[in-house]
């Protein structure tokens, strides 16, 4: 499975702010997916990143609030902007397998907005 | 959308006993899988299922495919403190395009093991 790196691994945030969410694989991919998991709830797709492409992005989530970066094959980033403190979630960036059948997820952010 | 419906929501056990968890949907998901959460970190794969009937095991862990494609289990023999955490289910409709890696979760069971 790939090593997948995020940081940060938590921070806490001020209403109306902005943070960026980095992801690092240690091999090249296609595809990588960023899902966010609110408290106590299970994980949801936000977007996946294609390399050379806009980002696609799931029912209620914008390019607005969750842009998406993907300048290689190795490396994304999502950032959080204007956010509140219902965006206090865990940000996972994961990669897949098998044509994406199955994803590996990194150790996520821990965000809280205060 | 798709939903899965994991149960149970969470269990208690004591050291050594077996656990069994399973997972069903309203739909087709060609692909199964199933995750364990520790606090603080992702999900980690324990177990894929590609075909339905399936059966898999990864040490004490075993999981099945169901013949209709709709459900799945994850059973966990002999526990130990160290199996503490959230368990996941999740399926890949595999439709094509953007929905490769879109997984459906179900909403996890808690796992306390008491020793």
């Amino acid at each position: 499975s790939a090593v997948i790196s995020q940081k940060p691994s938590r921070d806490i945030c001020q209403r109306g702010t902005s943070l960026t969410i980095q992801c690092q694989v240690d091999s090249q991919v296609t595809m990588m997916f960023w899902y966010r998991q609110q408290p106590g709830q299970s994980l949801t797709l936000i977007a996946t990143a294609n390399q050379g492409s806009e980002a696609t992005y799931e029912s209620g989530f914008v390019i607005d609030k969750f842009p998406i970066s993907r300048p290689n094959l190795t490396f994304s980033t999502l950032t959080v902007s204007n956010m509140s403190p219902e965006d206090s979630s865990i940000y996972l960036c994961s990669v897949g397998q098998r044509g994406n059948e199955k994803l590996f997820f990194g150790s996520g952010t821990q965000l809280s907005v205060l | 959308g798709q939903q899965l419906n994991q149960s149970p929501q969470s269990m208690f056990i004591q050291e050594g006993e077996d656990v069994s968890m399973n997972c069903t949907s309203s739909s087709i998901f060609n692909t199964w899988l199933w995750y364990k959460q520790d606090p603080g970190e992702g999900p980690v794969l324990l177990i894929a299922l590609y075909k339905a009937g399936e059966l898999t095991s990864n040490g004490r862990l075993t999981a099945q495919f169901g013949i209709t494609r709709k459900d799945s289990f994850l059973n966990i023999s002999a526990s130990i403190p160290s199996d503490v955490g959230i368990y996941f289910c999740a399926g890949n409709s595999n439709a094509g395009g953007t929905s490769y890696g879109k997984l459906t979760f179900g909403q996890g069971t808690i796992l306390t093991v008491h020793p």
